[in-house]
């Protein structure tokens, strides 16, 4: 079993749904969950990082950790074309440890 | 413009060549990484170097030979490189190498095709 588990897509959505993208992992000594956002033809960009289970809500983003599940999920409410872009979620033990990656959802938001 | 720039962009390289992808950051950032990112395969961590000095290497093969001369440079290296190392080589930085509360800043990558 991979330790980060994502759906590449692609996803496909009409503006202004809520979107729900979905990572499963097998390390249970994951503590801290992060979403990057990949725009075509450019690097990652921290979009949303948190610490142990609960939510978290930043505009019209919110990100969710079920540790018991072991399985976070990235929300957007109210998407918009400018959303289009690979979804990539991360996670890292607690000390000084390199993240895990997952795949990345490529999701396209149509107007 | 994250403040982490990539030079090539874009490289071609045939399986005998030598040549080197540069990184500059602009942050004041203490800690550089290389990653490779391939189709349909997760973000794997090649090299991690904290105020100069390599402070993780995950088994990566020997063709890729990273230089970081000082805090805000660094280099790979590639020679008689693979068709299947064909991928995008992203550079980052952070304050410091732990990950943890720490934002990484990618650079836009390299696009690397070995013919």
């Amino acid at each position: 079993q991979k330790e980060v588990e994502q759906d590449p897509g692609p996803l496909s959505v009409p503006e202004g749904a809520i979107v729900s993208l979905n990572c499963t992992y097998s390390n249970s000594a994951f503590q801290y969950f992060m979403w990057y956002r990949q725009y075509s033809r450019k690097g990652p960009e921290l979009l949303m990082y948190t610490y142990s289970s609960g939510n978290k809500e930043d505009g019209r983003f919110t990100a969710q950790v079920d540790k018991s599940s072991k399985y976070i999920s990235l929300f957007i409410r109210d998407s918009q074309p400018s959303d289009s872009a690979t979804y990539l979620c991360a996670m890292a033990n607690s000390g000084n440890t390199p993240l895990v990656f997952g795949k990345g959802t490529r999701l396209s938001v149509i107007a | 413009e994250t403040g982490v720039t990539q030079t090539p962009r874009h490289l071609v390289m045939g399986m005998t060549n030598k040549k080197s992808l540069k990184c500059e950051q602009h942050l004041g950032h203490n800690a550089m990484y290389w990653y490779k990112q391939s189709a349909k395969k997760p973000l794997e961590l090649m090299f991690v170097y904290s105020l100069e000095e390599r402070v993780e290497n995950n088994s990566v093969p020997s063709r890729f030979s990273p230089e970081c001369p000082n805090s805000s440079h660094l280099f790979l290296h590639l020679h008689t490189l693979q068709p299947e190392d064909s991928a995008l080589y992203l550079c980052a930085s952070s304050q410091d190498s732990g990950h943890l509360g720490n934002t990484i800043y990618f650079g836009e990558g390299s696009w690397l095709t070995v013919v």
